[in-house]
């Protein structure tokens, strides 16, 4: 069965320092979403792509992150200048057409420790 | 905007017993709903989804979950749960017109033997 599979699934790294959180995406998809969780708190809609660029973000989405298909199967996003409070859980999804019917396939998660 | 609300944060149950989740929504018109299943150190499978139609609907791992409009809920059920159901539980909703997912704060299960 078909899968979206996130790299690394544990991520340590020094405030201030930039990140790549990557994602393989089920290969027909056409839509891409990042989602993170901060422990104990509810899973939040970061971004969702389409056509190579952003379709929707959401307020957590700032000028810290960036997200990129750099190639025609990975999907990443960037943190540029980590802070503590970008540990969280994040998860990758992806759908094969947009819509709010539309079942998203998640990944495992990328664990993303800011120390 | 949509919203969810999971009241339950951890519920613990026998082995064999019945198991309901509490989902309440809140959305302006009819909403698109979700069940998801989180087990450790996995991502985030659909259970079931309601769009329309039969209010009841049928999941995997015999999970059954059932739209209630006047009460904006969307309650999961199951009849008889197992050791292997322990796992976090998200309901979340669809809008019309957006792409995203406005997810509850999940429930966790435990399943005593």
């Amino acid at each position: 069965e078909p899968e979206v599979t996130q790299t690394p699934s544990h991520q340590v790294t020094q405030m201030g320092q930039e990140v790549i959180l990557r994602c393989v995406p089920i290969s027909n998809h056409l839509y891409f979403y990042w989602y993170r969780q901060i422990l104990g708190q509810k899973v939040e809609f970061l971004v969702s792509f389409y056509n190579n660029e952003i379709s929707e973000k959401s307020e957590i989405f700032d000028d810290q992150f960036s997200v990129e298909r750099p190639d025609g199967s990975n999907f990443t996003l960037k943190i540029r200048s980590t802070k503590l409070e970008d540990s969280a859980m994040y998860f990758c999804a992806s759908t094969p057409i947009g819509g709010g019917s539309t079942e998203a396939f998640f990944g495992q998660g990328t664990r993303l420790t800011v120390v | 905007a949509q919203s969810v609300t999971q009241p339950d944060i951890h519920i613990t149950v026998s082995e064999g017993a019945s198991l309901e989740l509490r989902c309440n929504y809140s959305y302006g018109a009819t909403p698109y709903l979700f069940w998801y299943v989180q087990s450790p150190g996995q991502g985030l499978q659909l259970l079931l989804k309601y769009f329309s139609g039969d209010t009841l609907v049928q999941g995997i791992k015999g999970f059954e979950a059932e739209f209630k409009r006047s009460q904006s809920s969307f309650n999961l059920r199951k009849p008889s749960v197992h050791w292997s159901d322990a796992a976090e539980y998200f309901c979340a909703v669809g809008a019309r017109g957006a792409n995203m997912l406005t997810f509850g704060g999940g429930t966790r299960l435990m399943v005593k033997p």
